[in-house]
């Protein structure tokens, strides 16, 4: 099976900084990965699909870059409302694997 | 506007099982795929089981295999998962997710969750 790692697990920023969230697959996905963001008691919400697709309705802020195996997802200049986990997914034909999260807190 | 609301989670004893079930409205449920995918008490999401449009190809996570089986009945718009033989470890919410199309793997909507607590 293709595992997914993320780095960091938590990171702390302020408002206003650039934050940047890598992926990285045991094998080479092509641009198989999403994208996603969870606040405690809430559904996950979709940001990036294909890499590099950023879902309507999400704020440019969030970009998805990388293909292969290593991926990263930046958030420009962080918001109050981007605090929260962020995961990313492989989403291949057969996997749909998560990677274990990364928690972004405030500083 | 997409829906997705879960329900039939609950407490149940080890070895137990349950069924869920996820109520779609507001698009063609059936010409997309749809997924189960759980949230354990302090750990990351994990994709549980998948449904391709027509029900007629499933798969499921190594760790539920053999005692989980996802279904649809696209007459009544609606997802199911059985859960048989549960672990404490099967403890979680339950999400399910809806892929944007057929053949897509990634998930655009999400339903709420519905909780299940597997303890003696």
């Amino acid at each position: 099976d293709i595992q997914m790692t993320q780095s960091p697990s938590t990171l702390s920023a302020s408002v206003g900084d650039r934050v940047t969230i890598t992926c990285r697959a045991s094998q080479s996905i092509s641009s198989w990965l999403a994208w996603y963001q969870q606040k405690p008691g809430k559904a996950p919400k979709l940001l990036i699909y294909k890499a590099s697709n950023l879902e309507s309705g999400v704020p440019s802020r969030f970009s998805g870059s990388g293909s292969g195996t290593e991926f990263t997802l930046t958030i420009s200049s962080l918001q109050p409302d981007d605090f929260a986990t962020y995961y990313c997914q492989l989403h291949n034909n057969y996997f749909r694997t998560f990677g274990q999260g990364t928690k972004v807190e405030i500083k | 506007e997409v829906q997705l609301l879960e329900s039939g989670g609950g407490l149940v004893q080890p070895g137990g099982s349950l069924r869920l079930s996820c109520a779609a409205s507001g698009f063609t449920f059936s010409s997309t795929g749809m997924s189960w995918v759980r949230l354990a008490p302090g750990k990351g999401l994990e994709w549980v089981s998948a449904i391709s449009n027509s029900g007629d190809i499933t798969n499921n996570a190594d760790s539920v295999k053999g005692r989980f089986t996802i279904s649809r009945d696209n007459s009544k718009n609606t997802l199911y998962l059985q859960m048989n033989s549960l672990r404490t470890e099967d403890t979680a919410i339950y999400f399910c997710a809806k892929a944007p199309y057929s053949g897509s793997f990634y998930f655009d909507s999400w339903g709420q969750g519905t909780l299940v607590t597997v303890s003696s």
